[in-house]
């Protein structure tokens, strides 16, 4: 079975350029999660998607940050523009349906790990 | 207080040794626990989930106790390859499910 899959792996970028992330969830996953992970603390989670729909994006700066999966498949993070501060590991995670008891293991991605300079 | 603590570490510890990681949450309506291990520079992978009567898996025992609001991950028989990150992993469900995850437990097996 294939993973969760990330593109890029790494990114540079100087602070008010705009950068995109994209995410291809394991087939048939319907919860798909976008996590921003700053070196030594634990993944804060960005935003959760149900299929197409949002079903949390309260720690999302909307200011900056947004979000999108049109077809309830893969996804894509965007930023912009930059803040030095955005230099983490974006984590892209799924699992079958988050509404399940059995079904919230969440299977991550390998991450994007992006440096704002 | 944060929804989910963990204590940071490091935990350094001999090959053999048995070793204990605590994490406590703030939401007493959570329903559902997991450790998580994220080694360096990778992405976490479910460790186990955690059950009300308590699990185990191997040298891996977790337990849960709601009236304190904390979970534990025991080790026993350290091996070196269980040098990682351990994340405590949360969820509430308040029509939808909320997942949090603590910010990590850092374990380092010494030869």
């Amino acid at each position: 079975e294939a993973g969760v899959a990330q593109s890029p792996r790494y990114k540079i970028i100087e602070k008010r350029q705009s950068v995109a992330f994209w995410c291809n969830p394991i087939s048939g996953h319907a919860t798909l999660y976008w996590y921003q992970q700053i070196l030594g603390q634990g993944p804060k989670l960005l935003i959760q998607f149900q299929n197409n729909g949002v079903v949390d994006d309260s720690q999302l700066p909307k200011d900056r940050f947004s979000a999108e999966r049109l077809k309830g498949v893969d996804s894509t993070l965007k930023i912009q523009p930059a803040k030095l501060e955005d230099s983490a590991v974006y984590l892209c995670a799924s699992s079958l349906d988050y509404r399940g008891p059995g079904n919230t293991e969440a299977f991550f991605g390998q991450g994007t790990r992006l440096t704002v300079v | 207080r944060k929804e989910v603590e963990q204590d940071p570490g490091p935990f350094n510890v001999p090959e053999g040794a048995t070793v204990a990681f605590n994490c406590t949450y703030s939401n007493s309506a959570s329903q559902s626990f997991f450790w998580y291990r994220q080694d360096c520079r990778k992405e976490p992978k479910l460790l186990m989930s955690v059950y009300s009567s308590g699990n185990e898996d191997g040298r891996f025992t977790a337990q849960l106790n709601r009236a304190s609001q904390y979970i534990s991950l025991l080790i026993r028989d350290s091996k070196l390859s269980d040098s990682a990150t351990y994340l405590c992993v949360v969820i509430h469900s308040g029509g939808y499910q909320k997942v949090t995850f603590g910010t990590g437990t850092k374990l380092q097996v010494i030869p």
